[in-house]
């Protein structure tokens, strides 16, 4: 079947812009994550949604930075007056169940470039 | 000091090598383990989870020591295709949302 999907899959942004981050999650997921991966780390959480309820949103950096799920399905991460600082890989993931103790299932990420 | 840290590496073993990875992690609370794999410039995958009694996956082990607070992975035989990026993942209280990686642990199989 399908898996998460992620769009665009490349962005270039000049400093300053607003970009939004689209992700498809496996169709009947319960939870849905976004990480944002620096070169040479790991995933770094961002936030977490059940559903459409964000139940954790510690791990965004700034006020810059907003997610949603209003249907409890695609999930879109926005950040507000990009900096260089926001270069980076950033994954979606999904879940059957609810909470991070269950396989997550990740998109191939959205590779953000700031100018 | 990072919740979750692993020795990034790289480790150089030669086909047929026995190699094992080690983590550590900082919270006493933490409840759900796993090792994920993630190749060049692609998503991480599942490999396995972590049980404190210990698991076996074919050529891979996993262990976990709650009182010394590290995972272990162990690879058996390595194989051209087990070189990746190995991260290390510890998550909280049961059905919280939070996941803490690790900054992966790079092997590099060769012929």
């Amino acid at each position: 079947g399908a898996g998460v999907s992620q769009s665009p899959r490349y962005k270039v942004a000049k400093r300053g812009q607003d970009v939004a981050l689209r992700c498809d999650p496996i169709s009947g997921h319960v939870s849905l994550f976004w990480y944002q991966q620096a070169l040479g780390q790991g995933p770094e959480f961002l936030t977490y949604f059940q559903n459409e309820a964000q139940l954790d949103k510690s791990g965004l950096p700034s006020d810059r930075f907003f997610a949603e799920r209003p249907e409890g399905s695609v999930s879109t991460l926005k950040i507000q007056r990009t900096q260089q600082e926001d270069s980076a890989v950033y994954l979606c993931a999904s879940s059957l169940f609810q909470g991070s103790s269950y396989e997550q299932y990740f998109g191939p990420g959205t590779r953000l470039t700031v100018t | 000091r990072k919740e979750v840290e692993q020795d990034p590496g790289p480790f150089n073993v030669p086909e047929g090598a026995t190699v094992a990875f080690n983590c550590t992690y900082s919270n006493s609370a933490s409840q759900s383990f796993f090792w994920y794999r993630q190749d060049c410039r692609k998503e991480p995958k599942l490999l396995m989870s972590v049980y404190s009694s210990g698991n076996e996956d074919g050529r891979f082990t996993a262990q976990l020591n709650r009182a010394s607070q590290y995972i272990s992975l162990l690879i058996r035989d390595s194989k051209l295709s087990d070189s990746a990026t190995y991260l290390c993942v510890v998550n909280g209280r049961t059905n919280a949302g939070k996941s803490t990686f690790g900054d992966g642990t790079t092997l590099t199989v060769k012929p």
